[in-house]
């Protein structure tokens, strides 16, 4: 069975501040793993989806990476701002029929 | 990328009223949708599996004649909770698998009076 840990659970930094989020699985036979962003009250926005034969993938400001031999990835964004505050999401697909598995979140507070 | 909608996006209802939520792929079939809850301060969870043109399957602890699952098309499930009541008011979202990746819609948050 399929478990995802995200630590922290919530982070607080000054704008401007670099900062990593980490995600764990447990079971690294996946075929990949996708990081959302959820505003309150709002749906889940899709940030970068790495395939299991991939590294790491990058969109602006964020660049996830993926070591599935460790069962980790991690978030990284540069120059953080107040918009980037949310609750950021990691989902590990295990495929085939099998559901995706999310972590617990970590949510962001990027101080102005 | 391929798309997966949901409507409606938000909802509210009176306590003992049915609400019929969808979930559509927009621009491939999907013959597996997946409809996932969230828990407050929890992660999200897989309701059921929606499988097209058979019955869903449904995790264990879910109420199936409480949800409601039809896959009537390749490209559109629906999920209705029925006689909902407040402990029913969650965030819900689906997703639709093409090939290796799962996508998923933007969920729909259900508020019960």
């Amino acid at each position: 069975k399929q478990e995802v840990t995200q630590i922290p659970a919530a982070l607080s930094v000054p704008e401007g501040e670099n900062l990593v989020l980490n995600c764990s699985f447990t079971d690294s036979a996946i075929y990949n793993l996708q990081w959302f962003r959820q505003d309150p009250g709002k749906g889940l926005t899709s940030l970068l989806l790495i395939q299991s034969s991939q590294r790491e993938q990058t969109s602006g400001r964020l660049n996830a990476s993926l070591d599935k031999s460790s069962g980790r990835s991690t978030l990284y964004i540069a120059a953080s701002q107040p918009g980037d505050s949310a609750t950021y999401l990691c989902a590990v697909d295990s495929g085939g029929y099998q559901k995706v598995t999310f972590g617990t979140g970590t949510k962001l507070q990027v101080i102005p | 990328g391929a798309v997966v909608s949901q409507h409606p996006s938000r909802v509210i209802c009176k306590s003992g009223t049915s609400v019929k939520i969808e979930c559509r792929s927009l621009d491939f079939q999907a013959t597996t949708m997946f409809w996932y809850r969230q828990f407050p301060k929890k992660s999200l969870m897989l309701m059921a599996t929606s499988n097209e043109g058979s019955k869903a399957t449904y995790e264990q602890g879910v109420e199936k004649d409480k949800f409601l699952i039809n896959h009537a098309s390749l490209t559109l499930s629906t999920l209705t909770v029925t006689s909902a009541h407040p402990e029913d008011s969650s965030f819900y979202i689906c997703s639709a698998r093409r090939g290796d990746t799962q996508y998923f819609g933007p969920g729909t948050r259900l508020t019960v009076l």
